[in-house]
């Protein structure tokens, strides 16, 4: 089946500064990559997807950037400001359709 | 249109004892799904209908566990006989055919 893994597992930038996460999964036939926010105590929010056939995807100061080849894809957020603040999860579809979620990466802002 | 709605929002009840929770959907979603998270990790999957079909369940979801979705709308997951180690967050999410999944605040469950 289907694994992903996310690194770093927590992350502190400087308001302003940039900040990246990088998943990898296994699966080749995955094809569709979302991203999720998570604030304590609160539901995962879906901030940004790619699908396979697209290399790059932005948003504002989020972007999402995929190579299939090597199987793995980045989140990229400048310009952090302290509502960043969150735990972030990247996730990958397996063979089936459903989603296999990385551990997740605890992101601090600090000003 | 109000998002994907759980109840309860919590649960706490003594080991041994049977729990139910429920879900609704965004409304015209036709895949829902079920995840479970603990603490520090992401959720796992543990089944999803396409209308009430049912038509995947994890390895994770031992044989107390039993979820429905009998008209293709709401669903709900029961947990029979809770052991400490069933004590999580379970999420419900829903999504149009395999677009994007949009979760629920989720029903935490603590077991005593």
């Amino acid at each position: 089946g289907e694994n992903v893994e996310q690194h770093p597992s927590t992350l502190s930038v400087q308001e302003g500064d940039s900040a990246v996460i990088k998943c990898t999964y296994s699966d080749s036939a995955s094809n569709y990559f979302p991203w999720y926010k998570q604030e304590l105590g609160k539901r995962p929010q879906l901030i940004i997807d790619i699908r396979s056939n697209v290399g790059e995807k932005k948003d504002q100061r989020i972007a999402v950037t995929l190579n299939k080849t090597a199987k793995h894809f980045s989140l990229h957020i400048t310009e952090t400001q302290p509502e960043d603040s969150a735990v972030y999860f990247c996730a990958a579809t397996d063979s089936w359709g459903k989603l296999q979620f990385g551990a997740g990466t605890q992101v601090v802002v600090t000003p | 249109d109000t998002g994907v709605s759980q109840n309860p929002r919590h649960k706490i009840t003594k080991r041994g004892q049977n729990v139910t929770f429920r879900c609704d959907p965004i409304s015209e979603h036709n895949r829902l799904y079920w995840y479970r998270q603990t603490l520090g990790q992401g959720p796992e999957f543990l089944t999803y209908f396409q209308n009430e079909a049912q038509l995947e369940k994890s390895r994770l979801l031992s044989d107390r566990f039993s979820a429905e979705r009998p008209k293709g709308s709401f669903s709900t997951l029961e947990i029979q006989r809770t052991e400490q180690g069933d004590s999580a967050m379970y999420l419900c999410a829903s999504s149009s055919g395999e677009g994007p999944q949009h979760f629920g605040d989720g029903t935490r469950l603590s077991i005593l």
